[in-house]
């Protein structure tokens, strides 16, 4: 399966620590898009990046989140002083592009646990 | 910005019951519409999309019909199995950002045998 990757699936920090996401996209896809979903709530926008560029970050929290994706390597997603609000499904998605009507596509998320 | 109200779950079904989840949205200029589902334990699939108006989506013996002039893409199945048991999330894309989707709350589906 060539799908979305993303690791850990799960990932269990203190408070203060930081926790970083990893999301390797779709074979041929250079659009990544990170989602975040809090407990009992739908996934909600953060940021879209392509190769070395941010586009698009209009949903991410202003202080401890960054999210960068390098020439080489996944994309990551990285949370600074964790807090229990950071606690959440964080999904990677990837697309060829962005015209409109395409379909993006999504990982199996990571788990964040803050305790 | 763009909103989803998505009918209010949990729904349980038995085996080979029809099955309605409501969804109304709004937003500005002309989304696209997608349904995405999740099954325990795993990340979103995408089900079914729709890119105008009266267009239908379909996929896996589910339909859902774009209305603009009721701002509504409700999904259907004529007969449902346990293994659609799932939450199920309705979602607008904000026009021209197809990556920008708004989620719904989503609903949860058991399905009995």
């Amino acid at each position: 399966n060539a799908g979305v990757m993303q690791n850990p699936r799960h990932l269990v920090r203190r408070r203060g620590q930081e926790a970083r996401l990893r999301c390797s996209p779709m074979k041929g896809h250079s659009h990544v898009y990170w989602y975040r979903q809090l407990p009992e709530e739908g996934l909600k926008f953060m940021v879209y990046l392509q190769k070395e560029n941010i586009i698009d970050e209009s949903g991410m929290p202003k202080e401890r989140f960054s999210a960068e994706f390098p020439k080489e390597g996944p994309s990551i997603l990285r949370i600074q002083q964790v807090v229990r609000g950071d606690s959440a499904a964080y999904f990677c998605a990837s697309s060829p592009r962005t015209v409109t009507g395409n379909t993006i596509y999504f990982g199996e998320g990571s788990w964040l646990t803050v305790v | 910005g763009n909103s989803v109200t998505q009918m209010e779950g949990p729904v349980t079904l038995s085996e080979e019951a029809f099955l309605t989840i409501n969804c109304t949205y709004t937003a500005t200029g002309y989304p696209s519409l997608f349904w995405y589902v999740q099954y325990p334990g795993e990340g979103l699939q995408l089900l079914l999309k729709a890119t105008k108006a009266d267009d239908k989506g379909s996929n896996k013996g589910f339909e859902a019909t774009y209305r603009k002039e009721t701002t509504s893409f409700h999904l259907e199945k004529g007969s449902v199995q346990v293994s659609d048991s799932a939450v199920y999330f309705c979602a607008p894309d904000s026009g021209g950002s197809n990556y920008k989707l708004t989620f719904g709350k989503g609903t949860l589906l058991t399905v009995n045998p």
